[in-house]
């Protein structure tokens, strides 16, 4: 089955701590992205990467990271310099080019603080 | 950064009722999404538009790129219980060369209830 797969589904973190969110795709899609919902907000971008080794701030990059080493695959760093970690995480890849763009999500991951 | 301003932010559905929400924006969109989205789990996929005018259905689903190409609305005919969830609107702004400008952006959702 073709699709986007997030592990883990649920992820605790503990102060101080940096923990690492998976995002696999076997769509064959260039870009990728993540992105982070808060109770009753829209999606706010993270990180985005149009390419294998390369990658593009979003308009809320700080305290995260991220790296694209292999075209299937874009993890996210939460570092401890993200205050405010706990979220609901998308990762979403990129069909077509221009106008004609869509974007499918993954599953999720829901990062809480101990 | 841009918004999209989507209503209703709430709203409460009967069994076999029809639901119309909308989304507009300040500049003109070259692509309009909707998403629905259901508790715990990611948007999933509903309806693409790509063309002013354009209106597409999927099941009891109809959604339109409106004329202005700064709207659009998705309805949901005779409604049931597996509707509820929230429902997001996301679209690319158009540059002045015609392409889309950056990413997606996407509106905060209407959140669909069953009525008590």
């Amino acid at each position: 089955d073709g699709g986007i797969t997030q592990s883990p589904k649920y992820l605790f973190r503990k102060e101080g701590q940096n923990v690492t969110l998976s995002c696999e795709q076997n769509l064959n899609h260039d870009a990728m992205y993540w992105y982070r919902q808060d109770p009753g907000q829209g999606l706010r971008l993270i990180y985005y990467s149009q390419i294998v080794n390369d990658f593009q701030k979003g308009d809320i990059a700080e305290g995260y990271s991220v790296s694209r080493e292999k075209k299937e695959s874009f993890p996210l760093t939460v570092t401890s310099a993200q205050k405010n970690p706990t979220a609901f995480y998308l990762c979403a890849s990129k069909e077509g080019r221009g106008p004609r763009e869509t974007q499918y999500f993954g599953p999720g991951t829901r990062l809480l603080v101990l | 950064g841009q918004q999209l301003n989507q209503s209703p932010q709430s709203m409460f559905i009967q069994e076999g009722e029809d639901v119309s929400m909308n989304c507009t924006s300040s500049s003109i969109f070259n692509t309009w999404l909707w998403y629905k989205q259901d508790p715990g789990e990611g948007p999933v996929l509903l309806i693409a538009l790509y063309k002013a005018g354009e209106l597409t259905s999927n099941g009891r689903l109809t959604a339109q790129f409106g004329i202005t190409r700064k709207d659009s609305f998705l309805n949901i005919s005779a409604s049931i219980p597996s509707d509820v969830g929230i429902y997001f609107c996301a679209g690319t702004a158009k540059t002045r060369t015609g392409g889309s400008q950056g990413n997606l952006i996407f509106g905060k959702g209407t959140k669909l209830s069953v009525k008590p």
